[in-house]
């Protein structure tokens, strides 16, 4: 089936430590993006990608980076600047960078502090 | 800059009807998108409106009114499946970079 598969669902950082979570899709999706979502609150973007090797900051991008490598994968590195990296964090697709297509979401990555 | 505003939490009974508002202000718009939440899980895409007007899928109805920069989602015949959180987003620029309001969540009562 294709989907967007994000690993781990569940992860835990040290003080001073740098995580990288994992985004694949297997739909072909030119277009990907990397949210960060708090409790009760709305989706905020941190990074994303129209085309790969090519990748732009979104509104909160201090403190993460990205590479987009290979049309299929993101990865989101949470560096120790990011000082308050607890989260649920969204990847999601979409068809290309154009306004009018959905973006498709993967299940998230629940990252929380040691 | 771009602000996105809909109600916090909603409450219905199981059959009626709920209307969810959002009003938006950017510096652009490029279309407007509805996505259901459920708790702890991935957003999943239910509308888009780039034209005003109503446009209707099943029981969930997606209007658009783009001089008073205003959308709402209607959902009709509630099912206790529907509680949720709704987002509402904008994509306010050229390519695909949305903007989400900070979700609705509506609670369906027996």
């Amino acid at each position: 089936d294709g989907g967007i598969t994000q690993s781990p669902k569940y992860l835990f950082r040290k003080e001073g430590q740098n995580v990288t979570l994992s985004c694949e899709q297997n739909l072909n999706h030119d277009a990907m993006y990397w949210y960060r979502q708090d409790p009760g609150q709305g989706l905020r973007l941190i990074y994303y990608s129209q085309i790969v090797n090519d990748f732009q900051k979104g509104d909160i991008a201090e403190g993460y980076s990205v590479s987009r490598e290979k049309k299929e994968s993101f990865p989101l590195t949470v560096t120790s600047a990011q000082k308050n990296p607890t989260a649920f964090y969204l990847c999601a697709s979409s068809i290309d960078g154009q306004g009018n297509q959905p973006q498709h979401f993967g299940d998230g990555t629940r990252l929380s502090i040691l | 800059g771009q602000n996105i505003d809909q109600p916090t939490e909603m409450t219905a009974t199981e059959g009626a009807i709920v209307q969810i508002n959002c009003t938006y202000q950017t510096s652009g718009f490029n279309g407007l998108f509805w996505y259901q939440q459920h708790a702890g899980e991935a957003p999943t895409f239910l509308s888009y409106n780039v034209l005003d007007g109503l446009e209707e899928k099943g029981r969930f109805s997606s209007f658009l009114s783009r001089s008073k920069g205003y959308s709402y989602l209607l959902l009709k015949e509630l099912q206790m499946k529907d509680s949720a959180s709704y987002l509402c987003a904008v994509n306010g620029a050229a390519g695909n970079k949305l903007t989400f309001g900070g979700g609705t969540r509506v609670l369906v009562k027996p």
